[in-house]
């Protein structure tokens, strides 16, 4: 089984729709993060949290909210999405201390119409 | 602030091919540097590392040296497969206690068999 899921995989959806990305991982893992991927643009950091309480915007976080339902489970949202939302979208988890490995999910691709 | 570029692709080769990615870096303080590889519909996964100067990090066939006199982590590999074709990452990350990670925009790598 795969370390970090990412539900749904495939999502498509109308404008001024609420829409949530879930993402769950088993590898016991306090930080945690939501990445936005568009052509040309690499990953920007939408979320992140570093443990159960701790919630901290990321460069693009505008038109996003999250919720950390449990150290296993971030999930992301989109209140009202409009086509410019549509992206590959990302979870990842890391341990703390000087490794930094970052564990990625196999990404949802959201298209908002 | 801190901060990664690498060349534009896509970078198109031949199989057995030579292969370098240029990945140069701004950072305040010692970063720890890192490239990922994401192959096609999946996540980024950890390619190599090295966290500090002159380290080389080496995995696959890949390698990368950290040089600080020249700010640079370069990608190397000396016979590419079918099978490297994917999007390649360079990222930097600067220790403390709220530690991000930075990526690159990616380097899409095509090899013709």
């Amino acid at each position: 089984d795969a370390d970090v899921t990412q539900t749904p995989r495939n999502r498509i959806t109308k404008t001024g729709k609420r829409i949530m990305l879930e993402c769950s991982q088993t590898k016991g893992h306090d930080r945690m993060y939501w990445y936005r991927q568009d052509p040309g643009l690499g990953l920007r950091l939408i979320y992140y949290s570093f443990d159960v309480k701790d919630i901290n915007k990321g460069e693009i976080s505008d038109g996003y909210s999250v919720s950390r339902q449990a150290q296993a489970k971030f999930s992301l949202s989109l209140e009202s999405a409009i086509p410019n939302q549509t992206a590959l979208y990302f979870c990842a988890t890391s341990p703390p201390g000087p490794t930094y490995e970052q564990y990625f999910g196999p990404g949802t691709r959201l298209t908002v119409t | 602030g801190n901060s990664v570029t690498q060349m534009e692709g896509p970078v198109t080769l031949s199989e057995e091919a030579f292969l370098t990615i240029n990945c140069t870096y701004t950072a305040t303080g010692y970063p720890s540097l890192f490239w990922y590889v994401q192959y096609p519909g999946e996540g980024l996964q950890l390619l190599l590392k090295a966290t500090k100067a002159d380290d080389k990090g080496s995995n696959k066939g890949f390698e990368a040296t950290y040089r600080k006199e020249t700010t640079s982590f370069h990608l190397e590999k000396g016979s590419v497969q079918v099978s490297d074709s994917a999007v390649y990452f360079c990222a930097l990350i600067v220790y403390s206690s709220a530690s991000k990670i930075i990526f690159g925009s990616g380097t899409r790598l095509s090899i013709r068999p």
